[in-house]
């Protein structure tokens, strides 16, 4: 079984200030991880995953990530917002014929 | 030339109806998906196809029947509609070997149920 929290629902964040969307996972298997942004009336688009090797992932739009195995964490990271950055994102666990997805995070960015 | 596309974009119906969403894919994937997404954005897999065999059939009700024609084509058929079904449903595709290939979304069809 594999589970995926967000706990945030909602982070508000003043243009050009860092932010940080925090993910937690459980699986009892290996795990693939990935960060999808959601822009109002669409769908969802790959940031960045994981897969192995560094921790430390970056995606697009100048987001990075970083695995931590120890503490089956996946935060996202990014050290200065855009206002064009508001929108809803998802972290998600692979397994082997599943992904599961936490309930989103809603990036508000305040101009 | 858009990779996942579903249609109809929008879809407003009558409580008891039956209605048809459309997805296509033209990634090459072998594997496609529907996803649901509440009023509270929670996203579920309803169902996943593999080279048009079904796959995942995560506890929905039979009123909701996938249909896979060939694996670039994922239909979904919904009997009966009720107010419950009101949601935004995705329509997914990746490539099913080697986990760690993300996955594709269209835009999404808004159903309403009146």
């Amino acid at each position: 079984a594999q589970s995926v929290t967000q706990l945030d629902s909602q982070v508000p964040v003043f243009e050009e200030a860092p932010v940080e969307l925090r993910c937690n996972y459980s699986s009892s298997v290996s795990v693939y991880l990935f960060w999808y942004v959601q822009y109002p009336n669409q769908g969802l688009q790959l940031l960045l995953k994981y897969l192995s090797g560094s921790t430390l992932v970056k995606g697009i739009n100048g987001f990075e990530a970083e695995f931590n195995k120890s503490q089956t964490s996946f935060h996202l990271r990014k050290p200065s917002v855009h206002i064009s950055d508001t929108a809803e994102y998802f972290c998600a666990v692979r397994g082997y014929q599943k992904v599961t997805f936490g309930t989103g995070t809603k990036l508000q960015v305040i101009p | 030339d858009t990779a996942v596309s579903q249609t109809p974009k929008y879809l407003v119906t009558q409580m008891g109806n039956d209605k048809s969403i459309k997805c296509e894919q033209n990634l090459g994937h072998d594997t496609m998906y529907w996803y649901k997404q509440d009023s509270k954005k929670f996203l579920k897999i309803m169902f996943s196809y593999n080279n048009k065999e079904l796959i995942i059939n995560e506890t929905v009700p039979n009123r909701f029947s996938p249909k896979s024609p060939d694996k670039a084509h994922l239909n979904l058929h919904i009997n009966s509609l009720e107010l419950g079904d009101s949601a935004v449903y995705f329509c997914a595709s990746s490539q099913f070997t080697g986990v760690g290939q993300p996955q594709h979304f269209g835009d999404g069809t808004r159903l309403s149920i009146l």
